[in-house]
């Protein structure tokens, strides 16, 4: 079947460690997506790649890094400059005709213990 | 002041009732509006997408858009407890590779 899939879909982060969420897509899209949903905020774009090995900065970049080598992969990388990681993090994938985010993968929540 | 405004409710009708949702918006070049279904723990889903103004329908559900008044809604008539979710709007201007700005999502319960 085509879709999008996260994982791991828990994450749990020690204080001064990097994580890395990984977002493996089928359908063939050329975009790709990350972003952070927390309560009261809606959805915030961190990051998103419309080709690979092109990526671009969302409006909450800071301590987060992206890599686009393949078309299917969009890891995001929580370094431990982000203070305040704990959140729902959602991976989205569009394009064609769309053009738009047309599909979203089932979240990682991340905790930072 | 945000860009999208959604009433984030929550919001809780009897079974059958007609449900509607709304989003205000402030920037004129915006020109999709999509509605996204996001069920409690899982990722949105693709609900509705539209283009300008008008009105969409599938089934039980209706995207309304009035640029003039920069005002898009969403009817769910004969509201079902599976419709209980949180429906996100969302929208983007008509240029390529535009971003998609997000409304902060209402939360609806549908009671049996």
């Amino acid at each position: 079947d085509g879709g999008i899939t996260q994982s791991p879909k828990y994450l749990f982060r020690k204080e001064g460690q990097n994580v890395t969420l990984s977002c493996e897509q089928n359908l063939n899209h050329d975009a790709m997506y990350w972003y952070r949903q927390d309560p009261g905020q809606g959805l915030r774009l961190i990051y998103y790649s419309q080709i690979v090995n092109d990526f671009q900065k969302g409006d909450i970049a800071e301590g987060y890094s992206v890599s686009r080598e393949k078309k299917e992969s969009f890891p995001l990388t929580v370094t431990s400059a982000q203070k305040n990681p704990t959140a729902f993090y959602l991976c989205a994938c569009g394009g064609g005709g769309l053009g738009t985010e047309a599909f979203f993968g089932q979240g990682t929540r991340l905790t930072v213990v | 002041q945000k860009e999208v405004e959604q009433d984030p409710g929550p919001l809780s009708v009897p079974e059958g009732a007609i449900v509607s949702l709304n989003c205000t918006y402030s920037n004129s070049a915006f020109q999709y509006f999509m509605w996204y279904r996001q069920y409690s723990r899982k990722g949105p889903e693709l609900l509705m997408y539209t283009y300008s103004s008008g009105n969409k329908e599938d089934g039980r559900f209706t995207a309304q858009v009035d640029k003039s008044s920069k005002y898009i809604s969403l009817f769910i008539r004969d509201s079902q407890p599976s419709d209980s979710a949180t429906y996100l709007c969302a929208m983007r201007p008509g240029t390529s590779g535009s971003r998609l700005t997000f409304g902060e999502g209402t939360q609806l319960t549908v009671n049996p």
